[in-house]
């Protein structure tokens, strides 16, 4: 079983849709959880932190689930450059400074 | 604020050969991460080093190697290069707070191995 697994997609969705994401992580030691955004052949972009009380930044949502281990970004209002594939990440406390990367779930937005 | 850079953006070497890639942190940070992303896989964590230590490294042979300067610079090389050594190389850097510690990464060196 992978330690962070996420739905690989794609998920098509149109312009000014709303779409979620999951990912769940294995090791309840985890502490740290973030999204990342990748762009085709580009290096990973910080997309938002995760805090325990979930947070929101514009028009993206995270929220964290401890006891069930899960974690979900939520995307209003879809626009053509939302198009990438959403990388779920958690550092446990006991791997250092280690992030583990789920495989990603790509998304795109159509016209 | 410059970002995190790295060289060389692409790099060709031959099985066997010796690759050496460089990295230089955001200003101000004191830990460089080396990640690697082979072609339809994940991001695999590669090593740690923060104020010129390795701190932790990753399931990967020790022909995986690298260190950190006084200036926070960092360079992975590889030794003894295997075709499945071809990859996205990426580099992350951070600082230590004590909280999240976010990791911002670089724009990687792609290094194909013939």
């Amino acid at each position: 079983r992978k330690e962070v697994e996420q739905d690989p997609g794609p998920f098509n969705v149109p312009e000014g849709a709303t779409v979620a994401f999951n990912c769940t992580y294995s090791n309840s030691a985890s502490q740290s959880f973030f999204w990342y955004r990748q762009d085709c052949r580009k290096e990973p972009k910080l997309l938002m932190s995760v805090y325990s009380s979930g947070n929101e930044d514009g028009r993206f949502t995270a929220q964290l689930n401890r006891a069930s281990q899960y974690i979900s970004l939520l995307i209003r209002d879809s626009k053509l450059s939302d198009s990438a594939t959403y990388l779920c990440v958690v550092r446990a406390q006991n791997a250092g400074n280690m992030l583990t990367f789920g495989g990603g779930t790509r998304l795109m937005v159509k016209p | 604020e410059a970002g995190v850079t790295q060289s060389p953006t692409h790099l060709i070497k031959t099985r066997g050969q010796q690759a050496t890639l460089r990295c230089s942190p955001i200003s101000g940070h004191t830990s460089v991460y080396w990640y690697q992303q082979a072609l339809g896989l994940g991001l695999q964590f590669l090593l740690w080093y923060d104020e010129g230590e390795e701190r932790n490294r990753g399931n990967f042979p020790p022909r995986f190697s690298g260190r950190q300067f006084p200036n926070y610079s960092s360079e992975l090389n590889v030794n003894a290069l295997e075709l499945e050594d071809s990859a996205l190389y990426l580099c992350a850097s951070s600082l230590l707070t004590g909280g999240y510690n976010e990791q911002f990464f670089g724009p990687g060196t792609r290094l194909t191995v013939l």
